[in-house]
């Protein structure tokens, strides 16, 4: 089964705590994002990442860490820095410069 | 600096009325334009995009460069259409940095 899979679904921590989502990807794509959809807000881009071992910042980069230390890997750390954590994340790949971007099911994390 | 704007939150229609989801960009040279849809429950997905020039499940898309908009179209709306739509233009010379429009509501009442 190929695709752009995500977990948990759920996750809940504790304030002040670093939690990490996971993102994976089987579609050999180059690029992978992570945003964060809140209510009314639409999608907000965190981090992006072109190819190996690279990634930039999105709009909302503060408070959040990445790595990709494999092409089908894009693991998002949510740090205790993050003064709003509860939200939806979404992970998405694409293959190059072009294209659609293909999108995980999502994470949804409770911060209390 | 790049922005791509979708006015409306909101768009509550009647089944069988038209629909018009409005989106503006303003980005300098030539983006590729792209709709994606979020159903209920389901991920987020491309619906059209552009440069095909084709109609998905009845919608069409008119990238108008001189108004820098691209607007979605469906004439006779369908219950099933009731869904979260987002604008994505994609502008090359950015690399991969893509970003979304806000996002609009789509009701369709019976």
């Amino acid at each position: 089964d190929g695709g752009i899979t995500q977990s948990p679904k759920y996750l809940f921590r504790k304030e002040g705590q670093n939690v990490t989502l996971s993102c994976e990807q089987n579609l050999n794509h180059d690029a992978m994002y992570w945003y964060r959809q809140d209510p009314g807000q639409g999608l907000r881009l965190i981090y992006y990442s072109q190819i190996v071992n690279d990634f930039q910042k999105g709009d909302i980069a503060e408070g959040y860490s990445v790595s990709r230390e494999k092409k089908e890997s894009f693991p998002l750390t949510v740090t205790s820095a993050q003064k709003n954590p509860t939200a939806f994340y979404l992970c998405a790949s694409r293959l190059g410069q072009s294209g659609e971007q293909y999108f995980g099911p999502g994470t949804r994390l409770t911060v209390t | 600096a790049q922005r791509v704007t979708q006015p409306e939150k909101l768009l509550s229609v009647f089944k069988g009325a038209p629909v018009e989801l409005k989106c503006n960009y303003s980005y300098s040279g030539s983006p590729e334009l792209f709709w994606y849809v979020q159903y209920s429950r389901q991920r987020l997905q491309l619906l059209l995009r552009h440069i095909s020039r084709e109609s998905i499940k009845g919608f069409t898309a008119d990238l108008n460069k001189g108004e820098t908009s691209f607007h979605l179209k469906k004439p006779f709306a369908q219950e099933e259409d009731s869904a979260m739509y987002y604008c994505a233009p994609v502008l090359q010379a950015a690399g991969n940095k893509l970003t979304f429009g806000g996002g609009t509501r789509v009701l369709v009442k019976p």
